[in-house]
């Protein structure tokens, strides 16, 4: 699988739109990305998945470049309650290992 | 979310000694996974289960064994703790294309 580059923390406020990217320069034409996150001490939590054309759902958007080297998890109106550590994982569609980086510490502020 | 529990939820046990955790879903999903998360280091996978007696080594297996006899109990085995095995364990499971996993409320266990 691919390997992804995320920053390690970022910030956004409350009631803002937060954008956490994800770098997957060596992805190749096969491979899903997908969006874990993890709110402390829980266990992590599925958001959503996508392969070439953008996706969204009731909890975020993800915005895949079309060289489909990054991409963009979106959440619209960021609350308290969305700081998290978000994890951004590459996969193959058939590969039932899935393996997490160490993700990005997002914090939403008042 | 999907009916998926781990047990026990808290352990402290003594270096040598062996420890069994448990992880049982109710959805009938094939897939079952076992992490370890520690501070500075994320989740790694330690085994996974890609059917009954269908089990595969993660990235962090060494010290670890697993089991799995019925599609809904997956256990995760520590044939002599040690310390550096102190951690928040997790067990996760999934069906059909692996899209979604589903996660534990974690086992924090501690090896004195």
């Amino acid at each position: 699988d691919a390997k992804t580059t995320q920053p390690t923390s970022m910030d956004c406020a409350e009631g803002r739109a937060a954008n956490l990217p994800c770098n997957h320069s060596t992805i190749s034409g096969n491979e899903y990305v997908y969006w874990y996150r993890q709110i402390h001490s829980q266990g992590p939590q599925y958001i959503i998945h996508g392969l070439k054309n953008n996706e969204t759902n009731e909890m975020a958007s993800l915005i895949i470049t079309e060289d489909r080297k990054s991409s963009t998890l979106i959440l619209p109106h960021a609350t308290l309650r969305d700081t998290a550590v978000y994890y951004c994982i590459v996969r193959i569609g058939s590969n039932y290992k899935l393996t997490f980086g160490k993700g990005t510490l997002l914090t939403v502020n008042p | 979310d999907a009916g998926i529990t781990q047990s026990p939820r808290h352990k402290v046990t003594e270096t040598g000694t062996p420890v069994t955790l448990r992880c049982h879903q109710t959805e009938n999903h094939r897939y079952m996974y076992w992490y370890r998360q520690d501070p500075g280091h994320g989740l790694r996978l330690i085994h996974y289960s890609y059917g009954v007696k269908d089990t595969d080594k993660g990235e962090v297996s060494d010290g670890y064994s697993v089991s799995r006899s019925k599609t809904e109990d997956f256990l995760l085995t520590l044939e002599s703790a040690t310390s550096s095995q102190t951690s928040v364990y997790f067990c996760a499971s999934g069906g059909g294309n692996v899209e979604k996993l589903f996660f534990g409320s974690g086992t924090q266990l501690s090896v004195l």
